[in-house]
């Protein structure tokens, strides 16, 4: 079993929806981080987080550590949104990801 | 633009030979991460080196090895390459040396082996 899961694999939306994506992890961490891989490969820093919530523009991260859980939200999806979400814990350990396609 | 630069962007070369990549941190951090994303694996991490030192080591092959130098910037060796060892390499950077911090990554570095 790997230490960090990411659900669901693949997500479509369509443009204006709610998106979540949930990162599960089987180890204890001090710190969860958030990525973002766009198409073209480059990679960014979304969220830094060790407990409760954080807000950036229409991105919102949650994490509950004792239910060793995170989530990633996106409110009012855009296509500019379509990338892959990848969580990562505080061993340096990557979910496989979350492929959004957001359409118009 | 995230201040991290890797170069080459692209290299293609055959097996069993040796390629060197590059990275300069962003000014200022003095952590450098190495990470390897090949298609089937997602990002896996590999080596970090703090302020000239090796703070932390992930899953590093022996055939591959880094080092952080005076300036900071950092190279990653890799030899007797195989097929396998094609993917994007990232690097990234970060002020602090331990723990989770936020990292800035560079736009990687596309190796193809033949």
């Amino acid at each position: 079993k790997n230490e960090v899961e990411q659900s669901p694999q693949n997500l479509t939306a369509q443009e204006g929806e709610f998106i979540t994506i949930n990162c599960s992890y089987s180890v204890g961490i001090s710190a969860l981080h958030w990525l973002q891989q766009h198409p073209g490969g480059g990679i960014v820093s979304l969220f830094m987080l060790s407990s409760g919530k954080k807000k950036h523009g229409r991105l919102i991260a949650t994490i509950n550590i004792q239910e060793k859980h995170s989530s990633l939200h996106i409110t009012a999806s855009h296509p500019r949104d379509s990338a892959v979400y990848i969580c990562a814990v505080s061993r340096l350990v990557f979910g496989k990801g979350t492929k959004l396609t957001v359409n118009p | 633009d995230s201040g991290v630069t890797q170069t080459p962007k692209h290299l293609i070369t055959a097996t069993g030979q040796r390629v060197t990549l590059r990275c300069s941190p962003r000014s200022g951090d003095l952590s450098v991460y190495w990470y390897q994303q090949s298609l089937d694996q997602g990002l896996q991490f590999l080596i970090q080196y703090y302020n000239g030192e090796e703070r932390a080591k992930g899953n590093i092959l022996e055939r591959f090895s880094a080092q952080q130098f005076p300036d900071l910037h950092s190279e990653l060796n890799l030899s007797s390459l195989e097929l396998g060892d094609t993917a994007l390499y990232f690097c990234a950077s970060s002020p602090h040396g331990g723990g989770l911090h936020e990292q800035f990554f560079g736009p990687g570095t596309r190796l193809t082996v033949l």
